[in-house]
């Protein structure tokens, strides 16, 4: 079993939608979880991170962490072609920085 | 510089021979990252520096990659007697958190290696 497990997609979704990414992680010790934006030849950026069980809300991005479950998701509101990329989940497992395979969205006008 | 700063930004090579790559992190950082990126994947975890700790090198894929971090700041990542299936992007990140579990990375632009 990968440490970081994510749906390699494509999924794409019409402008304006929700787009939901999901994660899921073996090492139930890991504290803090990320999800990174990188686009086409471009380095990752962070857009979220979260620590506690529960919902984090940043503008149109909410990260939902369920611990007990061992997952993590990402969901972009209102979705805007500019929100096309490449979206990784990354876990810390005792001061490693685990990353997903990533999964590749595409928002269609 | 303000950000984390890799050189090369592109490096072709020979098959065979070794090669350099170098990683300036952002200054304070005490957290310093390898990734590689193959075209179309995800990031491989490949070493990890924290301050003056032993580095964690279970990432490394084979003897002949190594890294090493001088005054706990810049990172030399080397890989000898390069092979074609290392091509790839090597990405090197760095963080501030001492405590690492908290660390949220950032990343430099990367080294795009090509081995001929």
């Amino acid at each position: 079993q990968k440490e970081v497990e994510q749906n390699s997609g494509p999924l794409s979704v019409p402008e304006g939608a929700i787009a939901s990414l999901n994660c899921t992680y073996s090492d139930r010790g890991s504290q803090s979880f990320f999800w990174y934006r990188q686009y086409s030849g471009k380095s990752p950026e962070l857009i979220m991170f979260i620590y506690s069980n529960g919902d984090k809300e940043d503008g149109r991005f909410t990260a939902q962490l369920n611990k007990a479950s061992q997952y993590v998701s990402l969901l972009i509101r209102d979705s805007q072609p500019s929100d096309s990329a490449t979206y990784l989940c990354a876990v810390n497992i005792g001061g490693d920085m685990r990353f997903g395979a990533g999964t590749r969205l595409t928002v269609k006008p | 510089g303000a950000g984390v700063s890799q050189s090369p930004s592109n490096k072709v090579t020979e098959k065979g021979k070794d090669v350099e790559l170098r990683c300036d992190p952002i200054s304070g950082h005490t957290a310093l990252y390898w990734y590689r990126q193959s075209l179309g994947q995800g990031l491989e975890f490949l070493i990890y520096f924290q301050g003056n700790s032993a580095p964690d090198k279970s990432g490394l894929p084979s003897d002949r990659f190594s890294a090493e971090r001088t005054g706990g700041s810049v990172s030399t990542l080397t890989i000898q007697r390069t092979q074609q299936e290392d091509s790839a992007v090597y990405l090197c990140a760095s963080s501030l958190a001492r405590s690492a579990a908290y660390g949220e990375l950032f990343f430099g632009e990367g080294s795009r290696l090509t081995v001929l």
